[in-house]
């Protein structure tokens, strides 16, 4: 079956600091991938998605690049703040010739601490 | 804005006594879910509603049922809480007209089990 396999945290950062959180899957044929964050207490947020190989999705700063060949959506970030604290989910979800695309996959999150 | 709004917020419930959690949304999806949130894990999906269809997960308890009584509203119902149902509890909302399956969570609901 379909799987998420993520950096395991915590991450502990500066502010400014490079970011890189790795996310490798397991699926067959072209699923959709997204990374989800969710701050403390809060539900889910969408925080980019890609739907196609060398596709890069991007959203406040954060961007992450579908590589195929690697099996890998790693999400990366110039210069991270202290306003980035949260916890960082990876998702994939099937195509949706494949009949099962209203499902995710997560992988089990990484929390990232971003200090002053 | 469209959303999906989630009441309440926390819920504090005695062991066996039956709780029903909330999710309504403004977005007109079709297919709605419910997710079981435990501390530093993933959210588990424990069943989603396509339309009027109800799909159970495998391993989601008997303890746990569903209701969505029209397109806008969706409930979670705990017949029997116990210590181990203690967790947060998230909705989401997705539709199926797209080529990706996006899904739109709620803030969730913490429940606490006495």
């Amino acid at each position: 079956g379909d799987s998420v396999t993520q950096m395991e945290g915590p991450v502990t950062l500066s502010e400014e600091a490079f970011l890189t959180i790795n996310c490798t899957y397991t699926a067959t044929g072209y699923p959709s991938l997204f990374w989800y964050v969710q701050y403390p207490g809060e539900g889910l947020q969408l925080l980019l998605k890609a739907t196609k190989a060398d596709d890069k999705g991007s959203n406040k700063g954060f961007e992450a690049t579908y590589r195929k060949e690697t099996t890998s959506f790693h999400l990366e970030k110039g210069s991270v703040q202290v306003s980035d604290s949260a916890v960082y989910f990876c998702a994939l979800s099937p195509p949706p010739w494949e009949g099962s695309n209203y499902k995710l996959t997560f992988g089990k999150g990484t929390l990232l601490t971003v200090n002053p | 804005d469209a959303m999906v709004i989630q009441n309440p917020r926390y819920q504090v419930t005695q062991f066996g006594k039956p709780v029903t959690l909330s999710c309504s949304q403004t977005l007109n999806h079709n297919v709605m879910y419910w997710y079981q949130q435990k501390s530093s894990q993933a959210p588990k999906l424990l069943f989603h509603y396509y339309d009027k269809d109800f799909n159970n997960e495998a391993d989601t308890p008997d303890n746990f049922q569903s209701r969505r009584p029209n397109t806008s509203f969706c409930f979670l119902d705990i017949r029997s809480p116990g210590l181990g149902d203690a967790a947060m509890y998230l909705c989401a909302t997705s539709a199926t007209s797209g080529l990706y399956n996006e899904q739109f969570f709620g803030p969730g609901t913490r429940l606490t089990v006495l």
